[in-house]
């Protein structure tokens, strides 16, 4: 079966504008979450959606948004972009068990 | 808050070699899973091996083991057999069980499989 898609995969964006990343998880898991992975801090969890409501967040600005939809499908919405925000981001899905993630293949987002 | 530590920046090792990654974690939780994930240059993470915590015997995936310490809070990586393609960064996670949805990652292990 399919695996886990991440659309698009390589972004440039400009300081202050806004960006929006595609997660599309496995078929049949309702549980998708995001990290945040950089050289500097590392895979840094941003948040988890599980039947279109948000379980449970990371550490991160009010700049860093998400929603997921009713066929498991989730966005992320970073605005007001800045330099730091410059990481590669990874979608992760899971079954309802939450017993372990299976990832994409990240988009990379580079922020001039 | 949970804390894993992964002590081995960069690893290297011949082909067909054993290698152990080491991880080490911190927790008061009695109940969780600890992963070891691979991250090859094409960036996806992959699930290499899960062990849950209430399970005293050492998950086996073909050539790919782990020694579980629950004790010493120790989890760490065997390879056996090394091939080229296991040349990635590794990294050890945790995950408390049930209920919690964050997956706390260590720095990670760059392993290089010399042929």
């Amino acid at each position: 079966k399919a695996g886990v898609t991440q659309t698009p995969r390589y972004l440039i964006k400009t300081r202050g504008q806004q960006v929006t990343l595609s997660c599309s998880p496995i078929s049949g898991h309702r549980s998708v979450s995001w990290y945040q992975q950089t050289p500097g801090q590392g895979l840094q969890f941003l948040f988890e959606y599980f039947s279109e409501t948000q379980r449970n967040k990371g550490n991160f600005p009010g700049r860093f948004s998400g929603r997921q939809f009713s066929n498991s499908r989730s966005e992320m919405n970073v605005s007001t972009l800045e330099l730091g925000d410059s990481a590669l981001y990874l979608c992760a899905s899971s079954t309802e068990l939450r017993d372990g993630y299976t990832f994409g293949s990240g988009t990379r987002l580079t922020v001039v | 808050a949970q804390t894993v530590t992964q002590s081995q920046p960069e690893m290297s090792v011949q082909e067909a070699e054993t290698v152990t990654l080491s991880c080490t974690y911190d927790t008061s939780e009695s109940n969780y899973y600890l992963f070891w994930y691979k991250q090859p240059p094409s960036r996806q993470m992959i699930l290499v091996i899960r062990q849950e915590a209430y399970k005293q015997q050492n998950a086996t995936e073909n050539r790919f083991s782990v020694n579980f310490q629950k004790a010493a809070k120790s989890f760490s990586l065997k390879i056996s057999d090394s091939q080229l393609g296991d040349t990635a960064m590794y990294f050890c996670a945790f995950m408390k069980n049930p209920g919690n949805e964050k997956l706390t990652f260590g720095t990670g292990t760059r392993l290089t499989i010399i042929p």
